[in-house]
């Protein structure tokens, strides 16, 4: 059975810089084919993609994000790890830890979501 | 502003059947398989078609996805109160080194 949960500070200032920490269990992160992802939600608005890591240490991330985001992984401690800078209010939402099958066939899916875990920014 | 165009809300009644409709381009629906998720109020999305028509173990064949061009559609059938929530597409997108891309979702109101 697969589980992620996600782990971090409830509340960051502006400026500041946000890490959060993916914690799971259920897969390895050594597997082909396997990866873990970062996604958001502001309250009341759209999933948004933050970035994505694979088995092999491959990455993407969101363009518009891409200067600020940082997704590692330590695979022998079943951890993902994400780190935005420069923190904003309009960065507040619920950040999901997510796991990640690619087939390399065309199909490929985030399958199983962590519960989340709601970021302020606030001064 | 999302990639992915969704209506943001639709409404049917019990037993009825709706079709939601998410709409994209040449780099990303156009060129991949898309993904539907259900996020009932409060909770964390789940996976309810992959690979544009695919549905994993345990969801009801009420749900069913297709995919054509660049756009693509969940149909819900014998739609139930249950079935009240947020429905989201995603994809893969082939610009700037790839990324994903979701759509801005649909509210789903069964009357």
């Amino acid at each position: 059975q697969i589980t992620l949960k996600e782990s971090g500070p409830t509340l960051v200032e502006p400026t500041q810089t946000l890490t959060l920490t993916c914690t799971f269990s259920g897969f390895s992160l050594t597997t082909a084919g396997v990866g873990a992802g970062w996604i958001r939600q502001p309250p009341g608005k759209a999933l948004e993609f933050l970035g994505l890591i694979y088995w092999n240490d491959d990455r993407r991330h969101s363009p518009s994000l891409r200067d600020r985001v940082t997704i590692t992984k330590v695979s022998s401690k079943n951890l993902v790890f994400l780190t935005m800078t420069n923190m904003d209010p309009v960065d507040t939402a619920t950040y999901y830890c997510v796991h990640y099958l690619d087939f390399r066939t065309g199909k490929r899916y985030f399958d199983l979501w962590g519960r989340g875990t709601l970021v302020t920014v606030s001064s | 502003q999302s990639v992915l165009t969704q209506p943001p809300s639709t409404s049917g009644a019990p037993g009825q059947r709706v079709t939601i409709s998410c709409s994209g381009g040449s780099p990303n629906i156009g060129s991949n398989s898309v993904n539907w998720y259900q996020q009932l109020p409060g909770k964390a999305p789940t996976l309810l078609i992959y690979n544009s028509y695919q549905r994993p173990s345990g969801v009801p064949d009420r749900f069913s996805g297709s995919k054509s061009g660049t756009s693509a559609s969940l149909t819900i059938s014998g739609l139930r109160s249950e079935d009240e929530a947020a429905y989201y597409c995603a994809t893969w997108d082939d610009r700037m080194n790839e990324f994903w891309v979701f759509g801005g979702g649909t509210k789903l109101t069964v009357l």
